[in-house]
């Protein structure tokens, strides 16, 4: 049973420019959330998406996007890159309608790096 | 004032230590609580899961919510090498897809 996949799994990028990172979920999920991890900090939420739609966002800037496809995969996309999105980007996944924190479960992430 | 507030270590311990791991939080809206356990290069995985204030158990961890003190605890007992690795602590205010807050992680070391 394949868990939460992401990739790619180490991206460097150029301050300017813009990226795309993907998430399949767990099998049987259908919710996505995007979390960004700072080196030694926490992960902070970014969004959600459930029926192809942005359910929730946290503080984050426009600049941050996703999209949700019909096999419930999904993409998080960051435009004009900033040294400071330097980050773990990670992806957890959930069944909506039963999704308890400990159905929640964690993709081993994208790391970025923007220099 | 952070929502959540937990001490980054390092902590370093000699195996079969008993570990003492803990968060506290300003926002009294918090109802859920976990603790994941995060090794190098690799995403969270959910170790403890607790509804408001109380115990649990599940083998050599136990954890603690205190809510009238706003502070949760991790034991983990008799410490392996294998425990090593960043511990985060989790809340939220409500179950289902509630977006988690996140502590900044504990970076725990069990030396053989």
């Amino acid at each position: 049973d394949a868990g939460v996949t992401q990739s790619p799994t180490h991206l460097i990028k150029t301050r300017g420019q813009q990226v795309t990172l993907r998430c399949s979920p767990k099998s049987g999920h259908d919710t996505v959330s995007w979390y960004q991890q700072a080196l030694g900090q926490g992960p902070q939420f970014i969004f959600q998406y459930y029926e192809e739609e942005e359910r929730q966002r946290g503080n984050f800037p426009d600049r941050f996007s996703g999209h949700q496809f019909p096999n419930y995969s999904s993409e998080l996309n960051v435009n004009a890159l900033l040294l400071g999105d330097s980050a773990l980007y990670l992806c957890a996944s959930s069944f909506f309608r039963t999704g308890g924190h400990d159905g929640y479960t964690f993709g081993s992430g994208t790391r970025l790096t923007v220099v | 004032q952070k929502e959540v507030e937990q001490d980054p270590g390092p902590l370093s311990v000699p195996e079969g230590a008993i570990v003492s791991l803990n968060c506290t939080y300003s926002n009294s809206a918090f109802q859920y609580f976990m603790w994941y356990r995060q090794y190098s290069r690799k995403g969270p995985e959910l170790l403890m899961y607790t509804y408001s204030s109380g115990n649990k158990e599940d083998g050599r961890f136990t954890a603690q919510v205190d809510k009238s003190s706003k502070y949760i605890s991790l034991f983990i007992r008799d410490s392996q090498p294998s425990d090593s690795a960043t511990y985060l602590c989790a809340m939220s205010r409500n179950s289902g897809n509630t977006p988690l807050v996140f502590g900044k992680g504990t970076r725990l070391s069990v030396i053989a």
